[in-house]
């Protein structure tokens, strides 16, 4: 099974503030990567899919990159509404799966 | 409007059993891969099973192969998880998910675009 890792796990940050999350893969999935965002009680939202494509309706301070293991996700200026819990998942092979998180928190 | 409702959820004891629903509408759902996904409470995302549009196809997490069934009534725009033999590790949201797809260049890329609300499943005596 492929197994992803991110960092930080934890994060806090200002509004304003730009802001990178890596996710990395135990073996190369191309650019099989999709990112989501969660709000606590509710359900994951797609934010990014292929690695790098912007996903219909979500703003464009989200960006992302990366192929092959290392794959980044960038907010170019944190907004309030962006506190949340961010997951990048594999869809290269099955088991599709997800990495563990990352909080990103207000300072 | 596009969307799942996932129902069926509850309190079940250890060893007992739960079929889960997910409702589609706004959508063709015969044209689509659909997929369950839980978490733990406190914890991270898990994807636990797919199936593929007409069926034919299904994949599973080891840690639910052979006590876990994915189905769907395309008739019915509904998709289906028939959870046996639950163990407390098992309690969760458990959300739907469609599978949308796109060909880039040479390559399909597959991504989980609309979720349901989530429906919780708790496992204890």
């Amino acid at each position: 099974d492929i197994q992803l890792t991110q960092s930080p796990s934890f994060l806090s940050a200002s509004v304003g503030d730009r802001v990178t999350i890596t996710c990395r893969a135990s073996q190369g999935i191309s650019s099989y990567l999709a990112w989501y965002q969660q709000k606590p009680g509710k359900a994951p939202k797609l934010l990014i899919y292929a690695a790098s494509t912007l996903q219909s309706g979500v703003p464009s301070r989200f960006s992302g990159s990366g192929s092959g293991t290392e794959f980044t996700l960038t907010i170019s200026s944190l907004q309030p509404e962006d506190f949340a819990t961010y997951y990048c998942q594999q869809l290269n092979s099955y088991p599709f799966t997800f990495g563990p998180g990352t909080k990103v928190d207000i300072k | 409007e596009v969307q799942l409702v996932e129902s069926g959820g509850g309190l079940v004891q250890p060893g007992g059993s739960l079929r889960l629903s997910c409702a589609a509408s706004g959508f063709t759902f015969s044209s689509y891969w659909m997929s369950w996904v839980r978490q733990a409470p406190g914890k991270g995302l898990e994807w636990v099973a797919n199936i593929k549009q007409d069926g034919s196809e299904k994949y599973y997490v080891d840690s639910v192969k052979g006590r876990f069934t994915i189905s769907r009534d395309n008739a019915k725009n509904s998709l289906y998880l028939q959870m046996n033999s639950l163990r407390a590790e098992d309690t969760a949201v458990y959300y739907c998910a469609r599978v949308g797809g796109e060909a880039q260049f040479y390559y399909y890329y597959y991504y989980m675009d609309v979720w349901g609300k989530g429906t919780t499943v708790t496992v204890s005596s």
